[in-house]
């Protein structure tokens, strides 16, 4: 059974801190992608990786970075964060030309 | 820019009706069309998906119509039950550069017993 874990459900910062969020595959997937969810705007994709310490910019990559230093684990940096980095975010990893992404629980942000 | 459109943003179906959510795409170079769902709490899980080399797909109670032509696909929920409350989310990707997924900004059906 895949299993995408996110290292928080919930999360509170303040403005201007650094945030740190992990996601881990168990499947050896090649393919990580990093979503933030918002109501009426759907998923969008912020970052994603094909491989080790690859990173490709998805629709909305202003105000984050990633990294990936191991196959299974990709994380997202809010370098600064904001007010208007509430939301709530996704990860999902497949294998390279698969079809199927498989998402983790998601990790809710609150930025005060 | 919205690569994948999706509509309506919700939904009320009584049990036993049938619950239907629509997608339209531009970008004729997309070649598989999935349908996510996601209970509140989790993380989207891959429901049914088509490819655009047949019209319709059929799984249990859930049907996805492909019409190419038109652009659109769309999901047929049949016998709809309050266990299929949940978001749904169509995607359009092109497989073969690497699986970026479109999603469409979400339905939320609520069915009511």
């Amino acid at each position: 059974d895949v299993k995408v874990t996110q290292s928080s459900r919930y999360l509170v910062k303040r403005t201007g801190e650094k945030v740190f969020l992990e996601c881990v595959q168990d499947m050896d997937h090649e393919n990580m992608f990093w979503y933030r969810q918002d109501p009426g705007l759907g998923l969008r994709l912020i970052y994603f990786s094909y491989d080790v310490k690859m990173k490709e910019k998805g629709d909305i990559p202003e105000g984050y970075s990633v990294s990936r230093e191991k196959k299974e684990r990709f994380s997202l940096i809010l370098e600064s964060a904001s007010t208007n980095q509430t939301s709530m975010y996704l990860c999902a990893s497949s294998f390279t030309w698969a079809e199927t992404q498989y998402f983790g629980p998601g990790t809710r942000l609150l930025v005060l | 820019q919205q690569q994948v459109k999706q509509s309506p943003q919700s939904l009320i179906v009584q049990k036993g009706g049938i619950s239907i959510i629509n997608c339209a795409y531009e970008n004729t170079a997309f070649d598989y069309f999935p349908w996510y769902q996601q209970f509140p709490g989790k993380g989207p899980a891959l429901l049914i998906a088509i490819r655009p080399d047949v019209s319709e797909k059929k799984e249990g109670r859930f049907t996805i119509s492909f019409n190419k032509s038109a652009k659109q696909f769309s999901l047929h929920i049949m016998d709809s039950q309050p266990g299929d409350s949940a978001t749904y989310f169509c995607a359009a990707s092109i497989v073969n550069t690497g699986n970026q997924f479109y999603f469409g900004t979400g339905t939320s059906l609520t069915v009511i017993p």
